[in-house]
């Protein structure tokens, strides 16, 4: 069955420092796509990254950039220089089979995030 | 672009009662997938709604439904209101259904849910 785990409650870091969020997935296909998400408080879901299961180079967007390990099954996001608005939580999300009708994610518990300055 | 729009952003009713929410897309977006989230479960799949037929479905009681109209606005309906049913309710648009890449879900801010 597909699984996501992020294994890291809470996370604490100072501004400026790099930050990376662990995230696990369990999957059979061979083609799915992992995307992460970010949540302040105010409860809207944020869209940060996206790393296809068939991509080679890992995937950046700013001072968001995913360390995909395919055979480890692991797909960490990494958060340069962190701000004091990167506090929030975060998600860890997993879609399986391109050819299978409907979007449906699958998150993990999440990780909170928490940047001092 | 407008994004994701969710209403009511807070609502509170009691057990038994129905309640209906409403998510409009982002303009093109012909997807919309609800989602549940809570404290003790997390983020769960409700439905997914594509070109005004549900798509797919989580593991939820037939309590919820939801519908979706031809300007991809959707509405999610839940009848006999139970304490469990309260939470963070989350709408997701996309462009289309199925796929990756281009077709990342983007969220609304929610609607939450409180039944006394």
């Amino acid at each position: 069955a597909q699984k996501i785990t992020q294994t890291q409650p809470g996370m604490f870091v100072q501004e400026k420092e790099a930050v990376t969020l662990d995230c696990t997935y369990d999957t059979s296909d061979q083609s799915y796509g992992l995307f992460w998400y970010k949540q302040p408080s105010s409860g809207e879901m944020i869209f940060l990254i996206y790393q296809g299961s068939y991509d080679e180079q890992n995937a950046t967007e700013g001072r968001y950039s995913l360390n995909f390990q395919k055979a480890r099954k692991s797909a960490n996001l990494v958060i340069s220089a962190s701000q004091l608005g990167d506090s929030a939580m975060y998600f860890c999300a997993m879609r399986e089979s391109e050819n299978q009708a409907g979007t449906a994610l699958i998150f993990g518990k999440g990780t909170t995030l928490s940047v001092s300055s | 672009k407008a994004g994701v729009t969710q209403t009511p952003r807070y609502l509170i009713k009691t057990r038994g009662q129905q309640v209906t929410l409403s998510c409009s897309p982002i303009s093109g977006h012909r997807s919309v997938s609800w989602y549940q989230q809570t404290p003790g479960q997390g983020l769960q799949f409700l439905f997914e709604y594509f070109s005004e037929t549900q798509r797919n479905k989580g593991n939820f009681p037939g309590r919820f439904s939801g519908r979706q109209f031809s300007n991809s606005r959707s509405e999610m309906n839940v009848s006999t209101l139970e304490l469990g049913d309260s939470a963070l309710y989350l709408c997701a648009s996309s462009k289309t259904s199925g796929g990756f890449g281009t077709d990342t879900q983007y969220f609304g801010p929610g609607t939450r849910l409180t039944v006394l």
